[in-house]
Formats: structure tokens, C-alpha cells, sequence
């Protein structure tokens, strides 16, 4: 039973506005998730993070917002850029655990 | 970038063969993992190091090995290579766990024919 699921697993926006994908979580232990991106015969890049103290952290074009009670977050991208295009992982980890639990990914299109 | 390299990038192995995956690390972090990526499965989690000698099973452990002899090195081994194992297999290091981003290699794409 998957820990961490990202039920979209395709997204397409237009070039210039709001892209929003998102992840929920079923263990309550998780305290400190993630966001990755990933291109095409590429390892995963590290995007942003979010610890459960928090609800919001901001990167510049980059949001992530946690809802705790909801085991639910997401990343916002404002303005979205072709560039962006990819395959996007959310992952979690217990603030006293030793390995991360990625959800299958959600590959975003943002077309011109 | 965070230095890690992984190798090989591209290995064609035969059915029952075994295979060692290899990934080093310059940046002295403590946690090393071994992923494997399919599609609509995500990364998993094969196996673990919290340091030198020091292993975990992850989960999707059945059929491979791992070792880890210095801190920068962290083996993973295919003991008798099959179908199922073909892949891309991701190796990540991490500073301190629960904390802290992972930071990934490029990846090995191994095919078992």
C-alpha cells in the first residue's frame, strides 16, 4: 500500500499560468516532505521542502502548502515555463527516520 | 552539484548473471540509498546505509545485495540477474536522514535480457 500517492498522473498547462500538483500522505509519522523534479535520462533534482512545522514555503516561482490534518500537500508554480516540463515526485520522511518514501510522480506538460 | 557518480550508466546483462551496480560519493554524507525506478511505481527503495557497514533493507529489497566498505562507496549487487530487475537504478546521499534533501545521482539504466 503506497505511503505517498500522487493520484494525477499526467498534468497540462499553459505557458504562463498556475500549475498545481498534488500529493497525499497516509503515515501520520512523516514530518518533513519534498518536492523533485525530473527530466528525461536524468537523476531527480531537488526542488523544495516543507517541514510539518510549517504550512506554507515559498522559492521563488516555487510554492509548497501543507495541510497536516488533511495528510495533504501541493506545489504550486507561478508563472509556469515550458521549461518546466517534467516529472515532479513528492517525498516524505519521519523527522527521526532514515529513508524517503516517494509517491509515483505526476509528469507535467506546459505547452507554449 | 552534489558529487555523486554512478556507474555503469548503460549495462545489458544476460538472465542469471550477476551484476554491481556501483555509486561513490565526494560529499562525506552518512546516508547512501539504492532506488529503482518503473513506471507507475516511482522511485523505490531498495536498500539503505546510515554508514560504513551499516545496511537496511528498503522495499523492494528481494534480490540484491548491498555493501558499503567506505563511506564513499556503496555497492549494490544483482546476485542472479532477472527479467523484473530491469530498471533505472538511482543512487541518493543525504547529510542526516529525517531533515535534510537526498540528492541523486544520474542513474544506471540496466536491462536483463
Amino acid at each position: 500500500d503506497q505511503q505517498v500517492k500522487q493520484n494525477s498522473p499526467s498534468l497540462s498547462v499553459q505557458e504562463g499560468r498556475i500549475s498545481i500538483l498534488n500529493c497525499d500522505y497516509t503515515n501520520s509519522m512523516f514530518d518533513y516532505f519534498l518536492w523533485y523534479k525530473k527530466y528525461p535520462a536524468e537523476g531527480p533534482t531537488f526542488l523544495i521542502s516543507i517541514s510539518s512545522i510549517k504550512d506554507k514555503n515559498e522559492d521563488g516561482r516555487f510554492t509548497v502548502f501543507l495541510n497536516k490534518s488533511a495528510k495533504h500537500l501541493s506545489l504550486h508554480i507561478v508563472p509556469s515555463q515550458p521549461g518546466d516540463s517534467a516529472v515532479y515526485f513528492c517525498a516524505a520522511i519521519a523527522i527521526d527516520g532514515q529513508n524517503f518514501v516517494f509517491g509515483p510522480g505526476t509528469r507535467l506538460s506546459v505547452l507554449p | 552539484d552534489a558529487g555523486i557518480t554512478q556507474s555503469p550508466r548503460h549495462k545489458v546483462t544476460e538472465t542469471g548473471t550477476p551484476v554491481t551496480l556501483r555509486c561513490h560519493q565526494t560529499e562525506n554524507h552518512r546516508y547512501m540509498y539504492w532506488y529503482r525506478q518503473d513506471p507507475g511505481h516511482g522511485l523505490r527503495l531498495i536498500h539503505y546505509s546510515y554508514g560504513v557497514k551499516d545496511t537496511d533493507k528498503g522495499e523492494v529489497s528481494d534480490g540484491y545485495s548491498v555493501s558499503r566498505s567506505k563511506t564513499e562507496d556503496f555497492l549494490l549487487t544483482l546476485e542472479s540477474a532477472t527479467s523484473s530487475q530491469t530498471s533505472v537504478y538511482f543512487c541518493a546521499i543525504s547529510e542526516a536522514g529525517g531533515t535534510t534533501e537526498a540528492f541523486f545521482g544520474q542513474g544506471t539504466r540496466l536491462t536483463v535480457v
